[in-house]
């Protein structure tokens, strides 16, 4: 099993329409966090947390929710979805820090919003 | 205020041709972490290198190779002999030497090896 599951893998949604991201980890790791990417802008960051009671907002939070139920799961909920929310969305972990190390990511999902 | 650069938008090389893929960083830190990471045509983002700044010595992994230059703040990635699988998206990161600080992505090179 993969260190950082993301479901689903891919998904067609209409406009308006309420969806979720789920990711699950294996990794041991507090932090998580997801990301979108768009073609030519990188991955920007949505939502962060630090631990299961700390959650905070990236830098293009707005149209965007987050849970965290566990310290294994963090979802991402797009409440009225919009076309310009159509990327490849990323969960990621990592440990506190102190290391510098980087992510570990999942495999991704790419959302159409049409 | 953190950055990351890469000016490459897209690069295409024949087979077997050497490319540099360039990246520059802005940071005030002393400490901090630089990351690359590769993202083939499946999607996955693949982890390849992190360097801290303090560790200024160059790396070589098989045909891949880094140069880190603290004086003008960049973290290049040449491949060598190019293969079609090295036909990706390449992620040059950031991040802080502190607890509580997130990577920093630049907008990624996208490479195509031409057979």
């Amino acid at each position: 099993d993969a260190d950082v599951t993301q479901t689903p893998r891919n998904r067609i949604t209409k406009t308006g329409k309420r969806i979720m991201l789920e990711c699950s980890q294996t990794k041991g790791h507090d932090r998580m966090y997801w990301y979108r990417q768009d073609p030519g802008l990188g991955l920007r960051l949505i939502y962060y947390s630090f631990d299961v009671k700390d959650i905070n907002k990236g830098e293009i939070s707005d149209g965007y929710s987050v849970s965290r139920q566990a310290q294994a799961k963090f979802s991402l909920s797009l409440e009225s979805a919009i076309p310009n929310q159509t990327a490849l969305y990323f969960c990621a972990t990592s440990d506190n820090g102190l290391l510098g190390y980087g992510y570990t990511f999942g495999s991704g999902t790419r959302l159409t919003v049409v | 205020a953190q950055k990351v650069t890469q000016a490459q938008t897209e690069i295409s090389v024949v087979e077997k041709e050497d490319v540099t893929l360039d990246c520059v960083y802005e940071t005030r830190d002393t400490t901090y972490y630089l990351f690359w990471y590769k993202q083939p045509p499946s999607g996955e983002l693949v982890f390849l290198i992190r360097r801290n700044s303090f560790d200024e010595q160059n790396e070589i992994s098989g045909r891949y190779s880094w140069n880190f230059q603290k004086s003008t703040s960049s973290f290049n990635f040449t491949i060598t002999a190019s293969q079609v699988v090295d036909s990706a998206v390449y992620f040059c990161a950031l991040r802080r030497g502190t607890s509580y600080d997130k990577v920093i992505f630049g907008p990624g090179t996208s490479l195509s090896v031409i057979p």
